[in-house]
């Protein structure tokens, strides 16, 4: 059984710019979590799916941040603009159900 | 709200001395638990998880952790430590109704001396 897939798993960008992370989950699995953690802080909740829809979003930091997943499969976050606080490893979990997720190795994203 | 205090944000033992990850929590409903590593160069692993029961649990590559709800605390232990447990350890806490979302500890690097 494949993992959670993220990538790209190394991003530099310009501060302004726009970057785009992608995410994987295990095929099957309903639930979708996205996690950031910024240097050397706790690792913080951002969002989470069930299917396509958005369970809670209520960890987003602002609306510089767009979370979608098309038709329940694969997420994308997008930040647009990039500031320099949102550098950090960005980690995508998946789980059905069940108690704990399966976490992808991160995206490390750095604003320059 | 819940929330999770790791002492110790680095714990250096020597090879086959004793592993002691300290791991306080707080919340308001009946928790589920959770320790996670993370090696140099990859995602989190699932180490353990407490749910319901025995409240002694144990995980892979020889961790085990108790539950003590008096104490809330959810400490991690490893009778021998080994060099290739040197990682960085996070404890994490959701509950069980309602939002399912993890709140971690701030996480603990272990250092492993020959």
């Amino acid at each position: 059984e494949a993992g959670v897939t993220q990538f790209p798993s190394h991003s530099v960008i310009e501060k302004g710019q726009t970057v785009t992370l992608r995410c994987d989950p295990i095929s099957g699995h309903d639930n979708l979590y996205w996690y950031r953690r910024v240097m050397g802080k706790e690792i913080k909740f951002l969002l989470h799916f069930v299917k396509e829809s958005k369970q809670d979003e209520s960890g987003m930091p602002n609306n510089r941040f767009l979370a979608e997943r098309t038709g329940g499969t694969y997420s994308t976050l997008k930040v647009q603009p990039a500031e320099l606080e949102d550098s950090g490893v960005y980690f995508c979990a998946s789980s059905q159900g069940g108690v704990g997720y399966t976490f992808g190795s991160g995206t490390r994203l750095t604003v320059v | 709200a819940q929330s999770v205090t790791q002492l110790g944000s680095h714990v250096s033992v020597s090879e086959g001395a004793l592993v002691l990850l300290r791991c306080n929590y707080s919340s308001s409903v009946p928790p589920y638990l959770f320790w996670y590593v993370q090696y140099p160069n990859q995602g989190l692993q699932l180490l353990l998880k407490y749910t319901t029961g025995a409240t002694l649990v144990k995980g892979i590559n020889g961790f085990e952790a108790e539950f003590k709800k008096s104490e809330t605390s959810f400490h991690l232990t490893k009778p021998s430590a080994h060099m290739s447990d040197a990682a960085e350890y996070f404890c994490a806490v959701s509950s069980y109704t309602g939002r399912r979302a993890l709140t971690f500890g701030s996480g603990t690097r272990l250092q492993v001396q020959p």
